[in-house]
């Protein structure tokens, strides 16, 4: 069965990055795109940006160009996160999501929380 | 970037109604690559509807979707207890992605 399997919970300082993974099985990795998605407390899911996994290519939403780096190792089939320059209104539980039409797969969440 | 509105923000219904929820978009939502997402508390987003009306693998038929431009909607033919959610559309036809703000679908 398909699964996507994120990596735990991290507590960062304003001013860091964080590194999020996104483990997945149960299909061929490199024949879909992996998305990254965030949701802030009350607020509405934000998506941040995607790779596809098959070439590598990668597109980001112009709110975190700059500050997102999307990669993935294929060997592992996984797909990795980087948020730099963090602060307190990057709290949020991110997610990862397998695309084919919609986002029919997702990673249980991740909670990054950035406090000083 | 087409901003999503949902309405009404939360529906209070109870058991074997009909609940009707509404998706209007900024500007019209090309390919009709529209979605519809149901999220309970603690849990990812399961994908129910894609394409405006197609619904997803295992979903069942009391759920389908409709609309086109920029006005579309999810019916619940008659509510269960296990659907009593947060419901979120979401087109993917115009960079960026965008999510509407959620409706809650509440027991009366």
């Amino acid at each position: 069965q398909v699964q996507l399997v994120q990596s735990g919970a991290e507590v960062k300082k304003p001013g860091a990055s964080v590194r999020v993974s996104c483990k997945t099985s149960g299909y061929t990795f490199s024949n879909y795109a992996l998305h990254w998605l965030r949701q802030a407390p009350g607020q509405r899911i934000e998506w941040m940006g995607w790779i596809s996994a098959g070439s590598g290519n990668t597109k980001y939403s112009q709110k975190f160009q700059g500050r997102v780096t999307i990669t993935r190792d294929t060997s592992a089939s996984t797909a990795y996160l980087e948020l730099s320059s963090l602060t307190s209104e990057d709290t949020a539980l991110y997610y990862c999501a397998r695309n084919l039409i919609g986002f029919d797969y997702w990673g249980q969440g991740t909670l990054v929380t950035v406090s000083s | 970037e087409i901003v999503l509105t949902q309405s009404p923000g939360i529906l209070s219904l109870s058991p074997g109604e009909r609940a009707t929820l509404s998706c209007r978009a900024s500007q019209s939502v090309s390919g009709s690559y529209l979605a519809w997402y149901q999220q309970k508390p603690g849990q990812a987003p399961r994908l129910l509807i894609y394409g405006v009306s197609t619904r997803a693998s295992g979903i069942p038929d009391r759920f389908s979707g409709s609309g086109s431009g920029t006005d579309f909607a999810l019916t619940i033919s008659r509510l269960e207890p296990e659907d009593f959610a947060v419901y979120h559309c979401q087109q993917y036809g115009s960079p960026p992605l965008t999510f509407g703000g959620g409706t809650k679908v509440e027991i009366k």
